[in-house]
């Protein structure tokens, strides 16, 4: 299995609304990520886990609660949301974390489209 | 700030041409990674390229790395409709942070 799985595939939610993206890798990777992308814009990064451990938060709004359950899910759990915060929301892991003689790139899944009404 | 910035920002070619994109970056790296992502998708890696390699090949793609003038360059050669996708290019800073380039948007015409 070579992939990463993202659930949903769209998700349309109300500012008062809680739900949570999910992510799925069975490659062994070691650090997984959120990624928020607007429309013609690169990929920002969120939150980097490594072995399980929250390593890097950047700065991301406490409406955003990341969440490692084992080294194979990573969970987005959002409440209160924005209507800014309507994004392509996505996963990645990687062998080891990001950087160095390690590292070999990123294997992307294929995002959350989400929609705050 | 941007690490990578890539040109041209967008590039319409006819299929069968060549296409050539550009990355250039501001500090020392260990390494530089090209992804494509087509339209709404997830990002695809392309090829990684180590800061000691100048040149690396993969099917149609050829990527070079002038570590010199802190650029890189992507090349697809005969070009086919479904190479139409944003391609980023992202660099592995020496604090290894992954930072994405703005990404050039290619169209290849029929």
């Amino acid at each position: 299995d070579t992939e990463v799985t993202q659930t949903p595939k769209h998700l349309v939610m109300g500012m008062t609304n809680k739900k949570s993206l999910k992510c799925e890798q069975h490659m062994g990777h070691r650090a997984m990520y959120w990624y928020k992308q607007k429309a013609k814009k690169p990929p920002e990064l969120m939150f980097v886990y490594s072995y399980e451990k929250l390593s890097i938060n950047e700065s991301v709004p406490s409406r955003f609660s990341p969440e490692c359950p084992n080294s194979s899910l990573l969970n987005l759990h959002l409440h209160a949301l924005q209507p800014e915060d309507s994004a392509l929301y996505l996963c990645a892991s990687s062998q080891a974390p990001q950087g160095g003689e390690r590292w070999y790139g990123y294997t992307f899944g294929s995002g959350t489209r989400l929609t705050v009404v | 700030s941007q690490q990578g910035e890539e040109d041209p920002q967008a590039l319409s070619i006819q299929e069968g041409e060549n296409a050539t994109m550009n990355c250039s970056y501001k500090t020392s790296i260990n390494n530089l990674q090209w992804y494509r992502q087509n339209s709404g998708r997830g990002l695809v890696h392309l090829i990684l390229i180590r800061s000691n390699e100048r040149e690396k090949h993969s099917g149609r793609l050829r990527v070079t790395l002038d570590t010199s003038k802190k650029s890189s360059s992507l090349l697809i050669t005969a070009s086919r409709a479904a190479d139409t996708a944003s391609y980023f290019c992202a660099t592995d800073a020496m604090n290894d942070k992954i930072i994405f380039g703005k990404g050039t948007r290619l169209h290849i015409l029929p």
